[in-house]
């Protein structure tokens, strides 16, 4: 059974840092990575999805990463913004189109 | 450009009562899924939809039923509410089989009393 877990659990960094957020997931045989982000009281919008095939992807001061091999995802946030605060969750994407999500990172941004 | 739509918004229900929560979306997705999210557990699909007429079992599916007869409607069904379906509901909607263009709805906040 696929299982994703994200560290940290919360997170908070001064206005202008560059950041990296770690997913971690244990079985390799998936078709995509996909990071969210979720607004308080709000739905998922997706960020990047990074296809089984590819190391990166980039949008704007984002930069997401994926290595099969070890199992690991990393979302890099440049020069971060207030507006960048928000929870960001991590998905792998394994078959008959079900997505199993990360429990979250909790980002604050302090201006 | 609504994207997906989920109504009601919010909800209180008594135990043993039953409810339906509405999944619109207007983008022609063939793929359509209803997930919980619970505080320690993160979002857990319940079913899921590949097309018009059909319907699947997810990850936790035990409480809830679910129809798609219509292409742009995903309707979840409580027929009997327990205090453990207290939860948020998300509607999501995709138009490829490896997530391209997954949109999540706004959600639904059910309180089960």
């Amino acid at each position: 059974k696929q299982e994703v877990t994200q560290i940290p659990a919360a997170l908070s960094v001064p206005e202008g840092e560059n950041l990296v957020l770690n997913c971690s997931f244990t079985d390799s045989a998936i078709y995509n990575l996909q990071w969210f982000r979720q607004d308080p009281g709000k739905g998922l919008t997706s960020l990047l999805l990074i296809q089984s095939s590819q190391r990166e992807q980039t949008s704007g001061r984002l930069n997401a990463s994926l290595d099969k091999s070890s199992g690991r995802s990393t979302l890099y946030i440049a020069a971060s913004q207030p507006g960048d605060s928000a929870t960001y969750l991590c998905a792998a994407i394994q078959g008959a189109q079900k997505l199993v999500f990360g429990q979250g990172t909790r980002l604050t941004i302090n201006p | 450009n609504a994207g997906v739509t989920q109504t009601p918004k919010f909800r209180v229900l008594k135990t043993g009562q039953s409810m339906t929560l509405l999944c619109a979306q207007d983008m022609n997705h063939e793929y359509m899924y209803w997930y919980r999210q619970d505080p320690g557990m993160g979002l857990r699909l319940i079913h899921y939809s590949v097309g018009e007429g059909t319907t699947a079992k997810g990850e936790v599916p035990d409480g809830y039923n679910v129809s798609r007869l219509k292409k742009q409607n995903f309707l979840l069904g409580l027929e009997s509410a327990a205090p453990s379906q207290t939860s948020v509901y998300f509607c999501a909607s995709s138009y490829s089989i490896s997530g391209y263009g997954y949109t999540f709805g706004s959600g639904t906040r059910l309180t089960v009393v």
